[in-house]
């Protein structure tokens, strides 16, 4: 089967760092990515893992891992905006035909 | 302003009465698709097209249509919705070449 687990909810502190996991099972895996959804607004994209390795844009990070089928994304310096949920998503036997996580909701606290 | 617009954004409608929901994008983006958002189980993908007159089903395609015959318009038709149809819905496009999918602000419909 497909299948996406990434954890249900996250709570760190304003400034401190934070990983988001993502672990999938998918055949005909084709990029692993990253949106952000704050409450009542659309998902924005985040990052794109083609391959193996760190990707970074400012204070986001995302990270693959072809052979664990795991990725990550890691949040620097946190701040009160960051709180929202994010989703990570693969690709199934094209970058197109999308696969969404149940969504990790980050909370960030003062 | 580079956008993707939807409409309606709230509708609130009856068993078997047919509906549209309109998707159009001003990027002059090949790539469309539509998902629905439920509560714990994220976005799922309904239909996505590459481009005019292609489509193709994603997911959960069933009791849904779509049609392509411009460029930036994506429609989502409901032929007879129901009660499980409720949920919120969002458009997206990108660039066939690109990764960046760009999300329309979302649809929320209720059938009752």
């Amino acid at each position: 089967g497909q299948s996406l687990e990434q954890p249900s909810e996250v709570t760190a502190v304003e400034g401190a760092i934070v990983q988001i996991n993502c672990t999938y099972q998918t055949s005909g895996f084709y990029g692993l990515s990253w949106y952000q959804q704050h409450d009542g607004g659309a998902p924005t994209f985040l990052s794109y893992n083609a391959l193996d390795g760190l990707e970074e844009t400012g204070r986001f990070s995302s990270f693959l891992s072809r052979s664990d089928s795991y990725g990550y994304l890691l949040l620097q310096e946190l701040q009160m905006k960051d709180s929202a949920s994010y989703f990570c998503a693969v690709g199934r036997d094209s970058s197109y035909k999308l696969i969404f996580g149940s969504g990790t909701r980050l909370l960030v606290r003062p | 302003e580079a956008q993707v617009t939807q409409n309606p954004r709230y509708l609130i409608t009856v068993t078997g009465k047919k509906l549209t929901v309109t998707c159009s994008q001003n990027m002059n983006h090949e790539y469309m698709s539509w998902y629905r958002q439920d509560p714990g189980l994220g976005l799922r993908q309904i239909y996505y097209s590459m481009n005019v007159e292609v489509t193709d089903k994603g997911d959960v395609p069933e009791g849904y249509k779509v049609s392509r015959k411009e460029k930036r318009n994506f429609p989502l038709i409901l032929e007879s919705p129901s009660p499980n149809q409720t949920s919120l819905y969002f458009c997206a496009s990108s660039r066939i070449s690109g990764n960046t999918i760009y999300f329309g602000e979302g649809s929320w419909l209720t059938v009752v």
